[in-house]
């Protein structure tokens, strides 16, 4: 079956780094993405990783190993305003987005 | 990055109405706009995907009589929930993909439509 498994909640401290992990199973593969999503309001794309690496867009980093179906998304330099959901999704063959549940990011001062 | 509306962002009706939410991509051409339903802290669910000019898909458990989607261009689809009750509050997004500038493939969301059934 096609499963996305990602911490439920994080808590980090505002300055600092937090890394959340995300693990996928889906039928094929087109890219793995990263979204933030805060309360009320539809997703916004953050990123999209296909090739195994790192890719780096200013505060945010996203890693992707494909043999290992894992990634992760970096945040550095938080800011109270990063404090909002981030959802992993998974492309299958027929192009579909696969979601995880989301992981929900607390900053504290 | 490339632009999605959704109209309107928020509805309330009585029980038994019908609503439409209108999804248009405003500076390229979607080829594939997906329909997405979420409940209150959980995750994003595909309700149906529709390419332009063909019968919308519905993911399982997805009521097609219930939810009508019209994909009659390549920058506009239409969700109508008919017949709307209580249950069916929820937070629908729409999403579009194709091709934008600089080549990628990309999707992209709406800002969502707070449905109210009372």
């Amino acid at each position: 079956g096609q499963n996305i498994d990602q911490p439920t909640e994080m808590t980090a401290t505002e300055g600092a780094i937090v890394q959340i992990n995300c693990t996928y199973q889906t039928s094929g593969f087109n890219g793995l993405f990263w979204y933030q999503q805060h309360a009320g309001e539809a997703p916004t794309f953050l990123s999209y990783n296909v090739l195994d690496g790192l890719e780096e867009k200013g505060r945010f980093s996203s890693f992707l190993s494909r043999s290992k179906g894992y990634s992760y998304l970096l945040l550095k330099e938080l800011q109270m305003k990063d404090s909002a959901s981030y959802l992993c999704a998974s492309m299958d063959s027929n192009y579909q987005l696969i979601w995880g549940a989301g992981t929900k990011l607390i900053i504290k001062p | 990055g490339a632009v999605v509306s959704q109209h309107p962002s928020r509805v309330i009706c009585k029980s038994g109405t019908s609503v439409k939410i209108e999804c248009r991509s405003l500076d390229f051409q979607a080829t594939t706009m997906f329909w997405y339903r979420q409940f209150p802290k959980q995750s994003l669910m595909l309700m149906a995907t529709s390419n332009e000019g063909s019968k919308a898909t519905y993911e399982q458990g997805v009521e097609k009589d219930k939810f009508l989607i019209n994909h009659a261009s390549l920058t506009l689809s239409t969700l109508t929930v008919t017949s709307a009750h209580p249950e069916d509050s929820s937070f629908y997004i729409c999403s579009a993909r194709g091709w934008v500038t600089g080549g990628a493939n990309e999707q992209f969301f709406g800002p969502g439509t707070r449905l109210t059934v009372l």
